[in-house]
């Protein structure tokens, strides 16, 4: 079971947009930063979103995050089958002094 | 270039001990907190803890607190794991991850540990 909550699964036709939700309570993404990992089959997993809303140099701006309250989503627009992929959201929870993270999604490209 | 080095993959028996190692290069080591974090076959992140390569200074996930342990060797910029009382259930891909704080940010590859007897 863990901490923070996301689908299992998402999907959508090459060129739509696709939206994961991340749901935590106020220890978590209520009081910390949200960050989002993509890990494509046999790699290791890899950083998108840091800081909520921010990228890293190289990753493209088709990827998307946001927070409001206790929640967070990544949006993934123009999808392209280089996308399939599992991603995982993660925060610092403070009421166990560990990183919280999601189940993961697996997003699939129809 | 942040490069995250891991030693190869371990066939351990139920209770025993595995180390793993994890040499990084390409930056400054006692500057980033490493954490270790381990995916069992099919399942999703799970966080073990972190370490503080300045001092040494570590803080563990509840679960794994007693038989898991990180540490340093800032000469040669290699940080450790060891878990024991090993069971079929620790059968996983522990990996090392430089970050902040808070969050990993750069991942390692990942050392396959296999407990089986």
């Amino acid at each position: 079971q863990s901490v923070l909550t996301q689908p299992p699964s998402a999907s959508g036709t090459p060129g739509q947009r696709a939206t994961i939700s991340c749901f935590g309570n106020s220890s978590n993404i209520g009081d910390n930063f949200v960050y989002w990992y993509q890990q494509l089959p046999g790699a290791a997993p890899k950083l998108l979103i840091y800081r909520n809303n921010q990228r890293p140099s190289g990753v493209p701006d088709r990827f998307s995050g946001s927070k409001s309250g206790t929640s967070a989503s990544l949006a993934i627009s123009g999808l392209r089958s280089e996308d399939e992929a599992d991603y995982y959201c993660a925060a610092w929870d403070d009421s166990l002094s560990a990183v919280a993270f999601g189940g993961g999604t697996k997003v699939t490209v129809l | 270039q942040v490069q995250l080095v891991q030693s190869g993959a371990e066939l351990k028996k139920p209770g025993a001990s595995v180390k793993v190692s994890c040499k990084a290069s390409g930056y400054n080591f006692t500057n980033f907190y490493m954490h270790w974090v381990r995916q069992a076959p099919g399942q999703g992140l799970e966080w073990m803890g972190i370490i503080n390569p300045s001092g040494g200074a570590t803080s563990y996930a509840q679960q794994f607190q007693g038989r898991f342990m990180m540490t340093t060797d800032t000469p040669t910029s290699t940080v450790f794991m060891e878990l024991r009382s090993l069971r079929s259930e620790d059968t996983a891909v522990y990996s090392c991850a430089r970050g902040r704080v808070d969050v990993p940010t750069n991942w390692g590859p990942g050392t396959l540990v296999i407990v089986s007897s």
